[in-house]
């Protein structure tokens, strides 16, 4: 139990679906990210919030869109994705964020996604 | 463009052996290093933080060593138990205006009874 939870666990959804994916962190922690793993592929940083601001968009489509309501919670809000899109969406947490922090993330344990 | 790459990308080793594997990164701008462990269906789980050239950090019978100079660090594991099979990942991160993160692809490790 690392602290970080998500919602759901696994998900399959249709090319015009829309959903979202929460993640809740229970650590007092200020920094929250989301990750994608594809088959094969390293852990990808999608974005990152730092105090409820996003400070990292790595070249992210705009079919995905974060929002973070405040510090403990972060959602991922999916509408048209492709079935590309399909991999492991992980969500992490740490202390602080930014240059000069060394602060170890905790993870969620994921959800898993297909896109249909 | 910034690798981190990790070797092997699968190990099998038999229970109560020893092993290590590798992390491989960009020697410039060094600023810290993170080894996690993940089991599957489960969260990967911190392992260590490394920052010193030099530094080596110990868990039990999990150590790491971190040479920042050449850009490697080790993750050895003592007498190898079921427990141990898991994905072990670690991440780099560089002095930057960007901040980022970047992972390996992991090193997959089973161990045979």
């Amino acid at each position: 139990e690392t602290g970080v939870t998500q919602t759901p666990r696994h998900l399959v959804m249709g090319m015009t679906n829309k959903k979202s994916l929460k993640c809740e962190q229970h650590l007092g922690h200020n920094a929250m990210y989301w990750y994608k793993q594809s088959a094969k592929k390293p852990l990808e940083l999608m974005f990152v919030y730092s105090l409820e601001e996003r400070v990292e968009n790595n070249s992210v489509p705009s079919r995905f869109s974060p929002e973070c309501p405040n510090s403990s919670h972060l959602f991922l809000h999916l509408h048209t994705l492709q079935p590309e899109d399909s991999a492991l969406y992980l969500c992490a947490s740490s202390q602080d964020w930014g240059r000069g922090s060394t602060d170890t993330q905790y993870f969620g344990p994921g959800t898993r996604l297909t896109v249909l | 463009i910034l690798n981190v790459e990790q070797s092997p990308q699968s190990l099998h080793v038999q229970e109560g052996d020893s092993t290590n594997f590798t992390c491989s990164f960009p020697s410039s701008n060094f600023y810290a290093l993170h080894w996690y462990r993940w089991e599957t269906a489960k969260s990967p789980e911190a392992l260590f933080v490394m920052t010193l050239n030099g530094d080596e950090k110990k868990k039990g019978r999990i150590s790491a060593t971190l040479n920042t100079k050449e850009g490697y660090s080790y993750l050895y594991i003592k007498g190898s138990q079921p427990e141990d099979s898991a994905t072990y990942l670690c991440d780099f991160s560089y002095m930057n205006r960007d901040d980022k993160i970047i992972f390996g692809k992991g090193t997959r490790l089973h161990i045979l009874p």
